[in-house]
């Protein structure tokens, strides 16, 4: 059981570049989420998704689309990178099943910079 | 909407002696309240959780933390820190009447225990 794994650990990226973030769980976990974490700021929601191909935004989301075309995964594109994309960014799954309150399992996170 | 505000950028405290990590909340429903802590360059681990019930909950580590309805509160708290307690806690709410699964997450407080 490898919980949420994500890939890479590491990117830099020029401005105007494309890349996806992977984010994969092998817990069978309704909910996914992808986060961002800046200094001083905490962890900001970026989207969610409560199950395959239902998808959703959370405080922050422009700048970045995702899928979710499967149980397992949900990967996170950014179309044109931008120097403020510059962060830590996190995956997370959780059970949902409705009002249940169950808590997030993370990922290690990917750092990205942006020059 | 959801929002929780931790009051405190860091928190220093010597080894030994009782510690509190403060957290304040707002939600429109039932709240379901979380603490998280993150270790330099991992990802956020859970320690606890309230849902109903009992005020105080006991979590992982000797962590414990203290539901307070009337004051909007969480905060965490250990009888006596440690060392390696020393780390980046984050409290989260989701609204409990929803089904989205949504945590939002307060900007998070540095606990530094020293010797």
């Amino acid at each position: 059981n490898a919980g949420v794994t994500q890939t890479p650990k590491f990117q830099v990226l020029k401005t105007g570049q494309s890349m996806t973030l992977q984010c994969a769980q092998d817990m069978n976990h309704e909910y996914m989420s992808w986060y961002r974490q800046d200094p001083g700021m905490g962890l900001r929601l970026i989207h969610y998704s409560v199950g395959a191909g239902i998808t959703d935004q959370g405080e922050v989301p422009n700048g970045y689309n995702v899928s979710r075309s499967t149980t397992e995964d949900f990967p996170l594109r950014l179309l044109s990178a931008a120097p403020s994309q510059t962060s830590v960014y996190f995956c997370a799954s959780s059970y949902s099943k409705g009002t249940g309150a169950y808590e997030q399992y993370f990922g290690p996170g990917t750092r990205l910079t942006v020059t | 909407a959801q929002s929780v505000a931790q009051p405190e950028d860091q928190v220093n405290v010597a080894e030994g002696n009782p510690l509190t990590v403060k957290c304040t909340y707002s939600v429109s429903g039932n709240p379901y309240l979380f603490w998280y802590v993150q270790y330099p360059n991992r990802g956020l681990q859970f320690l606890l959780k309230y849902i109903t019930g009992d005020n105080l909950v006991k979590g992982s580590y000797g962590f414990e933390a203290e539901f307070n309805k009337s004051q909007t509160s969480f905060h965490l708290k250990k009888p006596s820190a440690l060392v390696s307690d020393s780390a980046l806690y984050f409290c989260a709410v989701r609204d409990g009447s929803s089904n989205t699964g949504k945590l939002i997450f307060g900007q998070g407080t540095t606990l530094q225990v020293k010797p």
